[in-house]
Order: structure tokens, then C-alpha cells, then sequence
């Protein structure tokens, strides 16, 4: 049972773009919301959070959305750089507190 | 980027061996995790470590043991290695459970 969902496993995007990563949840216990980045032969590196009460939360170019009533979250990369060429993972935790992430988006952006 | 390291980075056995991994820090962080990664269902949790000695099971724990008999080392076991233990294996560290985790750089482990 698969609680944290990216459904699209690639997506391909033209540089200076805006790269928009989805991530769908199943669980209404989660209350903290984490996207971590992975490049190949690395461990994945953290990137940004969102807590249940925000719905934006934004870090430079990245910003991540949260639309709890439709258990859906979103990455969003502006402008989109070669360097975020990556596999993005959403990660979801409740009140235990372990980590649940998806199955990974590898971005590939496009010179 | 958080002082985490882990060996081997790579290990190639047979099955039935035992198997052991390494996971060192030098941030003195109270919580270590073992995730395993593999295609279709990104990382999932093997065990963890709320400080030396205290240890739980995670998701997918069966097949695996931990150790931490210090603050800076967590150790994974895979008693006697089966193939469907094939995979990357992350380490992660975090001062607390509501700190984020931070990843080492992961061991590619192949059972034959």
C-alpha cells in the first residue's frame, strides 16, 4: 500500500522553464511534508519541507504547495537549471514521526 | 553537508553469508536510520536508533539487525544475505525525530 504516490517516474524540461513535480498522499495523519533531491551514486540531500498548517513554503527558486483537502502536494522549480537534473523524492511523516516517501521523479532539464 | 559516511561503498556476496554495514557520524546526532532503496518503491525503512542501544524495526525489517553500541555507529546486519537483499543501502542521521534527515552516501549491495 503505496501511502505517498508520485505517479509520473520522468519528467523532461527546457532550462529557464518552471519544473513542476507532483506528489499524492493517502494518509490524513501526515502533518510534515519533505522533498529530497538524488543525484546518481549520492545519497539524497534534503531540499525543503512544508509543515500541515502552510499551504506555500518557498526557498529561493524552489517552492513547494500543499493542498491538504485534496492530499496533494507540488514541487516547483523556476527557473529550471541543468544542475536540478536529478530524481526528486516526496517524503511524508505523521505523528510517529517515520518517514514515508515516494517512489521518486527523475527530472531531466534540457539545455 | 553532514559528516556521515558508510562502508563499503560497494560489496558483492554470495547468498547465505552474513553481511554487515557501516554507518559512521561525526555529528553526534541522537537518531540513525538504515533505509534500503529499490526501483518502484523508493526508500523504506529498515530499523533505526534513538540512541546507543535503543533501536526499533522499521517497515521492512525482516532479513536484518542493528547494533549501536555508540553514539557515532550504526551497524546493519543481513544475517545470512538472500538476493531480495540486493539494493542500495542510505544511512541517515537527525538530532531529533522532527529534524530533518540527513543521508550518507549509501552502500550498493549485490547478493548472488
Amino acid at each position: 500500500d503505496q501511502q505517498v504516490k508520485q505517479n509520473s517516474p520522468s519528467l523532461s524540461v527546457q532550462e529557464g522553464r518552471i519544473s513542476i513535480l507532483n506528489c499524492d498522499y493517502t494518509n490524513s495523519m501526515f502533518d510534515y511534508f519533505l522533498w529530497y533531491k538524488k543525484y546518481p551514486a549520492e545519497g539524497p540531500t534534503f531540499l525543503i519541507s512544508i509543515s500541515s498548517i502552510k499551504d506555500k513554503n518557498e526557498d529561493g527558486r524552489f517552492t513547494v504547495f500543499l493542498n491538504k483537502s485534496a492530499k496533494h502536494l507540488s514541487l516547483h522549480i523556476v527557473p529550471s537549471q541543468p544542475g536540478d537534473s536529478a530524481v526528486y523524492f516526496c517524503a511524508a511523516s505523521d505523528s510517529n514521526e517515520k518517514l514515508t516517501f515516494g517512489t521518486g521523479t527523475r527530472l531531466t532539464i534540457i539545455p | 553537508d553532514a559528516g556521515i559516511t558508510q562502508s563499503p561503498r560497494h560489496k558483492v556476496t554470495e547468498t547465505g553469508t552474513p553481511v554487515t554495514l557501516r554507518c559512521h557520524q561525526t555529528e553526534n546526532h541522537r537518531y540513525m536510520y538504515w533505509y534500503r532503496q529499490d526501483p518502484g518503491h523508493g526508500l523504506r525503512l529498515i530499523h533505526y536508533s534513538y540512541g546507543v542501544k535503543d533501536t526499533d524495526k522499521g517497515e521492512v525489517s525482516d532479513g536484518y539487525s542493528v547494533s549501536r553500541s555508540k553514539t557515532e555507529d550504526f551497524l546493519l546486519t543481513l544475517e545470512s544475505a538472500t538476493s531480495s537483499q540486493t539494493s542500495v543501502y542510505f544511512c541517515a542521521i537527525s538530532e531529533s525525530r522532527q529534524e530533518t534527515q540527513y543521508f550518507g552516501p549509501g552502500t550498493r549491495l549485490l547478493v548472488l
